[in-house]
């Protein structure tokens, strides 16, 4: 199993631009989740997901969109980047009966 | 948002010594996790707790789930080098996913 997957590794953004955060997981998880970590702090909840066409949103969420159509895939999207967005933006997903998280290697994203 | 206070925000120790780390907070849960984290990779699970006053190991680390529900206490013994990294808690309420995360406490190992 690949386990948790997310592309790029890296971004850099221009203010305004849009993009998706790609993330998969192909250990049939039903929960997916999106975090965005920011120097000195913890992980922040953006969004989850407990199954397909089921999501929900956490702490952080406004400036990203979110869909699950599969049970595999978990794109995060900005609509309209700006510089507070630049972080890193790490996946995680689990069994639904196991809190227990199995996180992504993260994605470094850069808005100018 | 809400996070968990995380102590000692960071430290050195010798390698061989004990280490202990704690994680408070205002609410009460039901799932506690600790998780460490390499630099350039996501964070790993280490032990999850489910109840009030469970004791958990794995190998050289010990977590418990303090019995108010709002505190949680990680141990590591005889550390070596590659315990350096950074440790956070993370802890839910029943019947949801939304975790909130620690702010992490650094660990250094001096050979």
């Amino acid at each position: 199993n690949a386990g948790v997957t997310q592309t790029p590794k890296f971004q850099v953004l221009k203010t305004g631009q849009s993009m998706t955060l790609q993330c998969a997981q192909d250990m049939n998880h039903e929960y997916m989740s999106w975090y965005r970590q920011d120097p000195g702090m913890g992980l922040r909840l953006i969004h989850y997901s407990v199954g397909a066409g089921i999501t929900d949103q956490g702490e952080v969420p406004n400036g990203y969109n979110v869909s699950r159509s599969t049970t595999e895939d978990f794109p995060l999207r900005l609509l309209s980047a700006a510089p507070s967005q630049t972080s890193v933006y790490f996946c995680a997903s689990s069994p639904r009966a196991d809190p227990g998280q199995f996180f992504g290697p993260g994605t470094r994203l850069t808005v100018l | 948002g809400q996070q968990l206070n995380q102590s000692p925000q960071s430290m050195f120790i010798q390698e061989g010594e004990d280490v202990s780390m704690n994680c408070t907070s205002s609410s009460i849960f039901n799932t506690w996790l600790w998780y460490k984290q390499d630099p350039g990779e996501g964070p790993v699970l280490l032990i999850a707790l489910y109840k009030a006053g469970e004791l958990t190991s794995n190998g050289r680390l010990t977590a418990q789930f303090g019995i108010t529900r709002k505190d949680s206490f990680l141990n590591i013994s005889a550390s070596i080098p590659s315990d350096v990294g950074i440790y956070f808690c993370a802890g839910s309420t029943s019947g949801t996913y939304k975790y909130i995360f620690g702010t992490g406490t650094r660990l250094k190992v001096l050979a």
